[in-house]
């Protein structure tokens, strides 16, 4: 079954380790996003790519950084995690973004916890 | 700036039928959107609507679309326990391209 894969679904970090969230899809979609989803709240766009085109929501904090290899794959790292930091990050996919049906699809999530 | 609101909470009997209200604020945005998360899992999409659309049915599900005062609302007839669930409401397609998401409204559904 086409899918989103997201690895792993727990990671515990300590405060200011590095850590890296990766994302895989079989779905050979354009787009793929990474949102950070915060208990009661919205998940929160932090940035996606369309095809090799990173683009970088303005709050987004330089903290965070993407690599998108390939089609396939896109990673998420947190170059120094702090407590705030921790949250359910979730990676979606899609065919096309703007002015066009935006089904997104989404990945079970990776909960991210900082001791 | 955009922004979607919804109730947080929402608790109804089973068999009863839920609503689940959302106001937004971009009136470029061509699709809206309902998504369902599960506990520990990813959203799934529910159902959508073309915002040229008022209302959209889908077997047990109802979305009406008031595109003058920006409210979309989410009907669920007979609803289930394992309706149980969070439901986002979403806005694309508008000035930013990507999708705005509200915070979600647990739905809660007692036997």
């Amino acid at each position: 079954d086409a899918m989103v894969i997201q690895n792993p679904r727990y990671q515990v970090t300590q405060f200011g380790k590095p850590v890296t969230l990766s994302c895989s899809q079989t779905l050979n979609h354009n787009v793929m996003y990474w949102y950070q989803q915060k208990s009661s709240q919205a998940p929160k766009l932090l940035f996606h790519y369309y095809d090799k085109d990173f683009n970088n929501e303005a709050d987004t904090p330089d903290n965070f950084q993407s690599r998108r290899p390939n089609t396939s794959f896109c990673f998420l790292d947190i170059r120094s995690p702090g407590l705030g930091d921790a949250a359910m990050y979730l990676c979606a996919t899609s065919r096309e973004t703007r002015n066009a049906y935006n089904e997104q699809f989404f990945g079970p999530g990776t909960r991210l916890t900082v001791l | 700036g955009e922004d979607v609101e919804q109730s947080l909470f929402l608790s109804v009997r089973e068999g009863d039928s839920s609503v689940i209200n959302c106001t937004y604020t971009d009136s470029s945005s061509t699709y809206l959107y309902w998504y369902k998360q599960e506990p520990g899992a990813g959203l799934q999409l529910l159902t959508y609507i073309f915002s040229n659309m008022d209302m959209k049915q889908d077997q047990r599900l109802t979305v009406l679309l008031n595109k003058k005062d920006k409210h979309l609302s989410l009907r669920i007839a007979d609803t289930q326990t394992g309706d149980s669930a969070i439901y986002f409401c979403a806005e694309g397609g508008g000035s930013q391209g990507n999708l705005i998401f509200g915070k979600g409204t647990k739905l809660s559904v007692k036997p």
